[in-house]
């Protein structure tokens, strides 16, 4: 069974801080990650995919991952008010893969208060 | 480039009614996934297509099928439909070759069964 979990929160952080959103995940064979940010009402939205073991940094956002933990994580530096939001972590088979299946956690609700 | 667009946005339908929902993938992507989303459940796989073909099926009932046409376009059909099918249903796209495995949304087509 491939499971992906995430911490359910909600979680808060004030306006200018960093937010921590944390994922870990069952089946080893699960090699490519991705986070997708989702405001109410609306589809699921790609922030970024990590694919290799350590840190992908994309502007205010860094995704890590540990393989050897079955671990993903992504940070939010200097967070914006714009950023409230529900994360989704989501991994699938493996890079190469041809299989269009993601595993998705059921998110964590992110609020950045002023 | 377009993004993902689902049709219908909003439907309707009475229980033991069947419905059709239509997703075009962005130009040059051959997968087409779908998912359904509700509050108790997440984000669950229904099915993907790549190719006019059926590559990978999730935990759903017999009532939920789906295909996709030589254009890549995609129709789920959920047939008898039940209360308990009221749910977000989304469509992701990807261009599934090696190294590309990243998944984008369409804005969802919300089905609510009465």
């Amino acid at each position: 069974q491939k499971e992906v979990e995430q911490n359910s929160g909600p979680l808060s952080v004030p306006e200018g801080a960093i937010a921590s959103l944390n994922c870990t995940y069952s089946d080893r064979g699960s090699q490519s990650f991705f986070w997708y940010r989702q405001y109410s009402g609306k589809s699921p939205e790609l922030i970024m995919f990590i694919y290799s073991n350590g840190d992908k940094e994309d502007g205010r956002f860094t995704a890590q991952l540990n393989k050897a933990s079955q671990y993903v994580s992504l940070l939010i530096r200097d967070s914006q008010p714009s950023d409230s939001a529900t994360y989704l972590c989501a991994g699938a088979l493996d890079r190469g893969s041809t299989l269009g299946r993601l595993y998705f956690g059921r998110g964590t609700q992110l609020t950045v208060w002023p | 480039k377009a993004g993902v667009t689902q049709t219908p946005r909003y439907l309707i339908k009475t229980r033991g009614q069947q419905v059709t929902l239509s997703c075009s993938p962005i130009s040059g992507h051959r997968s087409v996934s779908w998912y359904q989303q509700t509050p108790g459940q997440g984000l669950q796989f229904l099915f993907e297509y790549f190719s006019e073909t059926q590559r990978n099926k999730g935990n759903f009932p017999g009532r939920f099928s789906g295909r996709q046409f030589s254009n890549s376009r995609s129709e789920m059909n959920v047939s008898t439909l039940e209360l308990g099918d009221s749910a977000l249903y989304l469509c992701a796209s990807s261009p599934q070759i090696a190294g590309e495995t990243e998944a984008f949304f369409g804005q969802g087509t919300r089905l609510t069964v009465v």
